[in-house]
């Protein structure tokens, strides 16, 4: 069964203080994980697609890799308004539909 | 103007009542989405439609319905709302499976 997996639920930072959020995914032939930016209330933002092993994806301070297993959401030197919920999710080959995962809420303090 | 729009943005309404929350796209489109996002649960695919004459079920259509009446247009229905059906409601659209795009969402609230 397709799954994704998504830690931490909640991460506090000092401004500046870099960090990473981690999403671990089963899928059967995997044909694309996505990140997204969630503002409260507002519908999901589209940052960054992967499609395999080795990949790397930067915006800004944001920078995205992906593993065979898992993928990371790196933030450099983070700002208070890169608070957001951040959602990870993947597509398979077997299906159009996305699965994603239940977000990491990032709140940046200054 | 936004890419996808969804109406009405808010939404109060009563058990039992009939409503219909609807989306537009000026993408083109072919694949459009609903979803539904509760605390804690994440976002869940109610209906999917690959083109005008492909409406497919997601994992929670209990209870929903749809229409795709062209390709920038997909509406969902809530024949007998219930209270459990409170919550944020996103459309989404995307091309060949890519990555979806998401409007500003509904927030219903059914007392």
């Amino acid at each position: 069964e397709d799954q994704v997996t998504q830690s931490p639920e909640a991460l506090r930072l000092q401004e500046g203080e870099s960090s990473s959020l981690n999403c671990s995914y089963t899928v059967s032939g995997l044909r694309g994980l996505f990140w997204y930016r969630q503002d409260p209330g507002k519908g999901p933002e589209f940052l960054f697609t992967l499609y395999s092993a080795g990949e790397e994806k930067e915006k800004e301070r944001l920078k995205a890799t992906l593993t065979k297993k898992e993928s990371f959401l790196h933030i450099t030197a983070p700002k208070p308004e890169d608070s957001a919920t951040y959602l990870c999710a993947v597509g398979s080959y077997n299906t159009d539909k996305l699965i994603f995962g239940t977000g990491t809420r990032l709140q940046v303090f200054p | 103007d936004a890419d996808v729009t969804q109406t009405p943005r808010n939404r109060i309404t009563k058990t039992g009542k009939r409503i219909m929350l609807e989306c537009s796209q000026t993408k083109g489109h072919d694949r459009m989405y609903w979803y539904r996002q509760d605390p804690g649960l994440g976002l869940r695919l109610i209906y999917y439609s690959f083109d005008v004459k492909d409406i497919n079920k997601g994992e929670i259509s209990d209870g929903y319905s749809v229409s795709r009446q062209a390709q920038a247009k997909f509406s969902l229905s809530l024949e007998s709302a219930i209270p459990n059906q409170t919550a944020l409601y996103f459309c989404a659209t995307s091309v060949l499976g890519n990555e979806q795009f998401f409007g500003p969402g509904t927030r219903l609230t059914v007392l």
